[in-house]
C-alpha cells in the first residue's frame, strides 16, 4: 500500500463545476504540498499545508492532521485547470525531510 | 518557478553515450532532490542531498548514475552509459525551510527531458 493515496485517479468535469481531489496518507508528516503539473510542463507548488485551510483564487486546500487527510477544491473550474494534481507529504527523518508523492489525479475540464 | 534552474531542457543521445544535467538553486536551499519521471508515471526519487551530504540514494542505479552537490548549492546528475529505459524527465526540487518543521516551501525546476535512441 502506498504511503500517500490520491483519489480519484482520473477526473473529468464540465467548465464551471466544483471539483474535489482527495489525499490520504499513513505516515507522520511535517507538511503536505499540493502540486500541479500541466502536460509536458514542469511542476508548480500550489499550497503548503501543516494545518487548517488555505485559499488562493479559485483553489482551496484543507488538511485534517488527526485524520491524515487533505483535500484540494477547485471552484468554477476552467479548461486551463486541466492538469495532473499531485499530493506530496514531507516525512521528517533525522536531519531532513523525505518527500513522498501521491500517484496524482489527472483532471480534464471541458468547455 | 523562480528559484531552481535546470539545464539542459532537452537532450537526445544514443544508448551507451553519457549525459549530464545541472541543477542551480538559489543559495540557501538546503535540501535538494533529483527525481526521474517517466512519461505517464509519478516522480521517482533518485537521490536526496542535505547541504552537500547524501541522505538517500537507495534508488539510484549506481552502476550508471552518479550525482554530486559540491559546496551545498549546485548539483549535477550524470548517466554513463545511458540505456533506452533512461528516457525520462529529470526533475530537480529543493526545499527551503527547517527540516522536520511545519514551514518550508518546495521549488521545482522545469526539468530536463532526456531521449535515449
Amino acid at each position: 500500500k502506498n504511503e500517500v493515496e490520491q483519489s480519484p485517479q482520473n477526473l473529468t468535469a464540465q467548465e464551471g463545476e466544483f471539483i474535489t481531489i482527495n489525499c490520504s496518507y499513513s505516515v507522520g508528516i511535517s507538511a503536505l504540498h499540493w502540486l500541479q503539473q500541466h502536460p509536458g510542463g514542469g511542476i508548480v507548488s500550489l499550497f503548503m499545508l501543516s494545518s487548517g485551510k488555505k485559499k488562493h483564487g479559485r483553489l482551496i486546500a484543507t488538511i485534517n492532521i488527526q485524520e491524515k487527510h487533505s483535500s484540494l477544491h477547485i471552484t468554477a473550474s476552467h479548461p486551463r485547470d486541466s492538469a495532473v494534481y499531485i499530493c506530496a507529504v514531507r516525512r521528517p527523518t533525522y536531519n531532513t525531510d523525505k518527500l513522498i508523492f501521491g500517484t496524482g489525479t489527472r483532471l480534464q475540464v471541458f468547455p | 518557478e523562480a528559484g531552481v534552474a535546470q539545464s539542459p531542457r532537452y537532450k537526445i543521445i544514443e544508448k551507451r553515450q553519457s549525459v549530464a544535467f545541472w541543477c542551480n538553486p538559489i543559495s540557501g536551499h538546503a535540501t535538494l532532490y533529483w527525481y526521474q519521471q517517466i512519461l505517464g508515471q509519478g516522480p521517482k526519487l533518485l537521490i536526496q542531498f542535505q547541504n552537500n551530504g547524501v541522505v538517500d540514494d537507495s534508488q539510484l542505479p549506481k552502476d550508471r548514475f552518479s550525482a554530486e552537490r559540491l559546496k551545498g548549492v549546485d548539483s549535477t546528475l550524470k548517466i554513463q552509459p545511458a540505456k533506452l529505459e533512461d528516457s525520462a524527465v529529470y526533475l530537480c526540487a529543493t526545499l527551503v525551510g527547517l527540516a522536520g518543521g511545519p514551514g518550508g516551501e518546495l521549488f521545482f525546476g522545469e526539468g530536463s527531458r532526456l531521449t535515449v535512441l
